[in-house]
């Protein structure tokens, strides 16, 4: 099975600029693994940002911006704001099955 | 707006069987092709499990692949979970969710494996 690997912490000054990534043991992130990308808060459920590497829900905030960057799929957060310190996630789907990074702890601080 | 919602026991014995439901509200089940559901251990982090089309098609986690069978019931507007031969590395968070774009999430259910 595929591993998929996150950084596992980073942070962030408030109204900084921070990108997390996502890579695949099998090789370079492509747009046919439609990477996700999920935010989680303690106590709730995950919370979809990105979807299909660069689609926003409509909740998702403006500063939230997914795209594939050096082999890997990629979060940005551009204007970091308190309410963003939480745990992030990506999924990334493969011939018949998805799986799920380690997340990343962001801190804003 | 749809919801989905989990049910089912919240103790299962170790080498039994977990068995959860997921309840969806506001839509037909097959108005969304695929469905998953995921899991969470205490303090760590998410895992796949695996997903289901309302037709009936399934994909499963390799590593979990001999356990798991999801299922549909479109009479019933769910999809369910079974887990078998639980030990206490099943414990977990269990969510259900809808593939495709991961929009909706269950709340959760927590899933306890203790004798």
């Amino acid at each position: 099975q595929a591993v998929v690997t996150q950084e596992p912490s980073l942070t962030v000054s408030p109204g900084g600029t921070v990108t997390l990534t996502c890579g695949s043991s099998t090789g370079a992130v492509t747009s046919g693994q439609y990477p996700y990308w999920f935010q989680q808060k303690p106590g709730q459920a995950p919370r979809t940002l990105i979807y299909d590497t660069s689609n926003k829900h409509s909740w998702t905030p403006a500063r939230f911006s997914g795209s594939l960057l050096g082999g890997k799929a990629a979060l940005t957060l551009s204007g970091a704001q308190p309410e963003d310190e939480a745990e992030y996630y990506c999924l990334l789907s493969y011939s018949d099955a998805r799986v799920f990074g380690g997340g990343t702890k962001l801190t804003v601080l | 707006q749809v919801q989905l919602q989990e049910s089912g026991p919240g103790l299962v014995k170790p080498s039994g069987t977990l068995s959860l439901t997921c309840g969806v509200s506001g839509a037909s089940i097959i108005s969304i092709n695929w469905w998953s559901w995921v899991r969470q251990p205490p303090g760590k982090g998410l895992e796949w499990i695996g997903e289901i089309y309302h037709s009936g098609s399934t994909n499963y986690n390799p590593s979990l692949k001999s356990r798991v069978t999801i299922s549909v019931d479109k009479s019933k507007n769910q999809f369910s979970l079974k887990l078998s031969s639980v030990t206490a590395a099943d414990a977990a968070i269990y969510y259900c969710a809808s593939s495709g774009t991961f929009n909706i999430w269950g709340q959760g259910t927590m899933v306890t494996v203790s004798s």
